[in-house]
């Protein structure tokens, strides 16, 4: 099946740093990618959807400049926390859609502990 | 309002036995429902996808249940093992975009 790898899968940094992860599409070509939020005990939060070559749709309440989205080709998404804090630790998973083929396949996620 | 909710919220059943788990929504206009199994720290991963059509579905020990009609569906666990403790999540797609509703999981233990 698809595959979806997720990088880094935990990091841990200072308050005020910047934190990138990776969600690549392995075997496919995916338009659109996903960027969930997790908080412990709860359900994949939606934070933006990621277009290929147009700029990232976000969801109400996520904060489009600390939440850096960049998909610059068809099998890379990039999220970047920016001046990351305490209440930004969380797990963030991300998931993508092979063109032209409704099923979601999710990254494994990354664990983020900002200290 | 688009809502899926799922219950138990959590759930402790004997290794062997048999569980169900349910989800009720009211996410329209409808397009697809989705089980995924999701281990502590790890991504979710697909169980089974139930469009309108389609009541029954199995894969494996798992059967999802659909019933369009009262907007309910349900995930049948089969002769429990100890892998299958983890979060159950049912997700609800809506015809459009990138509609997708998540329930908020059911938490499965198994004891042996």
């Amino acid at each position: 099946g698809a595959v979806v790898s997720q990088h880094p899968s935990w990091v841990i940094c200072k308050s005020g740093t910047s934190v990138k992860i990776e969600c690549r599409s392995l075997d496919f070509q995916a338009t659109t990618m996903f960027w969930y939020r997790q908080f412990p005990k709860q359900s994949l939060m939606l934070m933006a959807t990621s277009n290929e070559g147009s700029k990232a749709t976000y969801e109400q309440g996520v904060e489009k400049d600390k939440f850096l989205i960049n998909h610059a080709s068809l099998t890379l998404s990039t999220l970047t926390v920016t001046s990351a804090h305490p209440e930004d630790s969380s797990f963030y998973i991300c998931s993508a859609r092979p063109v032209a083929n409704e099923k979601l396949f999710f990254g494994s996620g990354t664990q983020l502990s900002v200290l | 309002k688009n809502q899926v909710e799922q219950s138990p919220q959590s759930l402790i059943i004997l290794e062997g036995k048999n569980c169900t788990l349910q989800c009720n929504y009211t996410v329209s206009p409808f397009s697809n429902l989705r089980w995924y199994k999701q281990d502590t720290g790890r991504g979710p991963v697909s169980l089974t996808i139930m469009t309108f059509s389609e009541n029954t579905k199995s894969n494996g020990r798992y059967t999802a249940t659909l019933d369009a009609d009262t907007k309910q569906s349900s995930l049948h666990i089969t002769a429990s093992q100890l892998s299958d403790s983890a979060s159950y999540i049912c997700v609800v797609r809506s015809r459009g975009a990138n509609n997708l509703f998540f329930g908020t999981g059911t938490r499965l233990t198994v004891i042996p």
